[in-house]
Formats: structure tokens, sequence, C-alpha cells
């Protein structure tokens, strides 16, 4: 059974950093471009991010491009972002998502429950 | 970079069929993903490329896409269905994932 866990979530002032984790089981890790996308409250789906299965890729989009940084460290599962230069407007919960593979590339078939990120003073 | 268009709410009774749009450029030449999330969870694939079905999904869930318009079409709706509904597709000029602004589907 496919899992993804966040943790790393929580409060943080403007200008903060904090560091996110995604704790992946039940597939082959280094398979899979893993994703980060992120939720305002009360709003829609963002995709933010993305890293190769090898991690020698990574994607922004440019609401966070220069100051996020994605990586996965495959002999732990584990698929991270680190966030500075944090914003109100980063204030969301953040998603840890599996791309599909193959001709399924273009969508996200495994998600995590997310993990709060609240950038206030 | 690619623009995807979704009524924010659809109101449906129950028994009766929903249907949500999503509407972008030439929509129809793009692969469309849907999906569910209920409140306080996360989101959930319940149809891909334009009217698939991911394994345990109901038959009730299919999708078209066509033209300028993609539909989430969701029959015989139940308290159950109630939820955003989220349609996604693959912009190959930013070469990113682009999400719709997402319906709130309402069971009456």
């Amino acid at each position: 059974e496919v899992q993804l866990l966040e943790s790393g979530g929580g409060l943080v002032q403007p200008g903060g950093s904090l560091s996110l984790s995604c704790a992946a089981s039940g597939f082959t890790f280094n398979s899979y471009v893993m994703n980060w996308v992120r939720q305002a409250p009360g709003k829609g789906l963002e995709w933010i991010s993305g890293i190769s299965g090898s991690g020698r890729s990574t994607y922004y989009a440019e609401s966070v491009k220069g100051r996020f940084t994605v990586s996965r460290d495959n002999s732990k599962n584990t698929l991270y972002l680190q966030m500075n230069s944090l914003r109100a407007e980063d204030t969301a919960v953040y998603y840890c998502a599996r791309r599909g593979s193959g001709r399924y590339f273009g969508l996200f078939d495994f998600w995590g429950q997310g993990t709060l990120v609240t950038v206030s003073s | 970079s690619y623009v995807l268009t979704q009524p924010p709410s659809v109101s449906v009774a129950p028994g009766q069929t929903a249907r949500i749009s999503c509407g972008g450029n030439n929509i129809g030449g793009k692969n469309v993903h849907w999906y569910q999330q209920r409140p306080g969870q996360a989101p959930a694939l319940v149809v891909y490329d334009d009217s698939d079905r991911p394994s345990g999904i109901p038959e009730r869930f299919s999708g078209s896409n066509s033209g300028n318009t993609a539909t989430l079409t969701i029959g015989t709706v139940e308290a159950g269905d109630e939820a955003d509904y989220y349609c996604q597709v693959w912009d190959n000029t930013s070469d990113h994932p682009v999400f719709g602004g997402g319906t709130k589907l309402t069971v009456l």
C-alpha cells in the first residue's frame, strides 16, 4: 500500500525558514517524480515543486523559485522541502504527491495527508 | 501560463446527475484529470485521461473532453459525493502541472 506521510509543519515568522519532510512507503521510491502541492486556507490547489526520481532534476513554480528547495534521499525514501524567506502568503497545507509514471506522467496518483505551515508574527 | 476555469459551485439533489465543467483553451487536445477533495481530507484522483477511472472509483464517475471544455459527470449523486473537485492538466508551455480553481459540489 502506497503511503506518504508529511511532517515538519508549524508556525514560523515572516522571513523565517522551515523544512518539511515526506516519508514514502509501499512503492519503489526512486522510480517516481515526487512533488509538493499546497493549498492556502479556503483556496485551491497550487503545484509548487517537483523532483526527478534520481534527484538530479528539480522544478519550481515561479511563486517559490529562489526561496524553496526540493530534495530527496532515496536511501531513506524521503522527500524534503526547505522553505526560506517565508511570507504570509505561503501559509497553506503542504501536500506531498506522487506523479504517475510512463504515459501517466501528468497526473498525481497518490497524496499524503498534508502538513500545515502558518507564517505569522 | 495555461488557465483552467471551473464554476465555484454546483448544487444537485440526491439521485440526480452532477456535471462540473473545466474550461481551457483547446483543452480537448490535453489529457484532463479530476480530483475529489472531501472536507478535511487530501485530494484523491477520481478520473484520469479525460474519462478513465482508477480502481475503486464507482462507475458513477465519468468524464468527457472536447473543444474548450472538459466535464466531470457524477451520476446518481450521493451525500458522500459532497466535496471540492479539481481539474488538472499538464501545461506543455511551462512544462508544469496546472489545476483549475475548484468546484464545490453541494448535495441538497
